[in-house]
């Protein structure tokens, strides 16, 4: 079966800090997606990244980043010089086979 | 804007009764997954349609149902309302049958 664990289940930052959001997942399965979605006071859910288990390059996008650790069955969030904009509920999932698994989700805030 | 459109934003209705949840994906998606987020379980999948074909079943309970029409929106039914069903609703699409990416808006359902 699959698991997603965000062990961190609040962060509390101040502005300009860099922060790191870990995800850690379970599966059996050699295919699968790994996701990032941010969840703002308003609600919805912000599609950030989607990564699949073959391609283990990180990735930067402007103060995002993303460390995919297949060794370690990792897939961490990082965002460098954090702003208050940034405050939101944090969610790493992972799909096999259409079969869409959240983690617990991060509450981040981010102080001025 | 993910392109993915969910009605009625909010919705408040009486134990017992029964609601319609619609969800139309982006354009040129073929897969409507349809996700229940609620305080103590979590984001969770329901069910997921295929160019109107159920393709993929999670913690759906039997009192819902959905489909997925010719133009392939989909609408999510909700019967015998329970308290515990007030929760945040939310559709995603995707372009084949694979995994979600784009959420919509969701729809807020609340069961007094």
């Amino acid at each position: 079966a699959q698991k997603v664990t965000q062990a961190q289940t609040e962060i509390s930052v101040v502005e300009k800090e860099d922060v790191t959001l870990d995800c850690v997942y379970e599966t059996r399965d050699t295919t699968y997606y790994l996701f990032w979605y941010k969840q703002p006071p308003s609600g919805e859910l912000v599609f950030l990244i989607r990564r699949n288990s073959f391609d283990e390059q990180n990735e930067i996008s402007g103060r995002y980043s993303w460390n995919f650790q297949k060794s370690t069955s990792s897939f961490n969030f990082t965002i460098t010089a954090s702003q208050v904009v940034d405050s939101a509920v944090y969610f790493c999932a992972l799909s096999v086979l259409n079969d869409m698994r959240f983690g617990a989700g991060t509450r981040l805030t981010v102080k001025p | 804007d993910s392109g993915v459109t969910q009605t009625p934003k909010h919705l408040i209705t009486a134990t017992g009764q029964r609601v319609t949840l619609r969800c139309s994906p982006r354009s040129g998606d073929l897969s409507v997954y349809w996700y229940q987020q609620s305080l103590d379980q979590g984001l969770q999948f329901l069910i997921q349609y295929y160019n109107g074909e159920e393709r993929a079943k999670g913690n759906i309970l039997e009192r819902f149902s959905a489909q997925q029409f010719p133009d392939l929106h989909s609408e999510l039914n909700l019967s015998s309302l329970e308290l515990g069903d007030s929760a945040l609703y939310f559709c995603a699409s995707s372009v084949g049958d694979g995994t979600t990416g784009f959420f919509g808006p969701g729809t807020r359902l609340t069961v007094l």
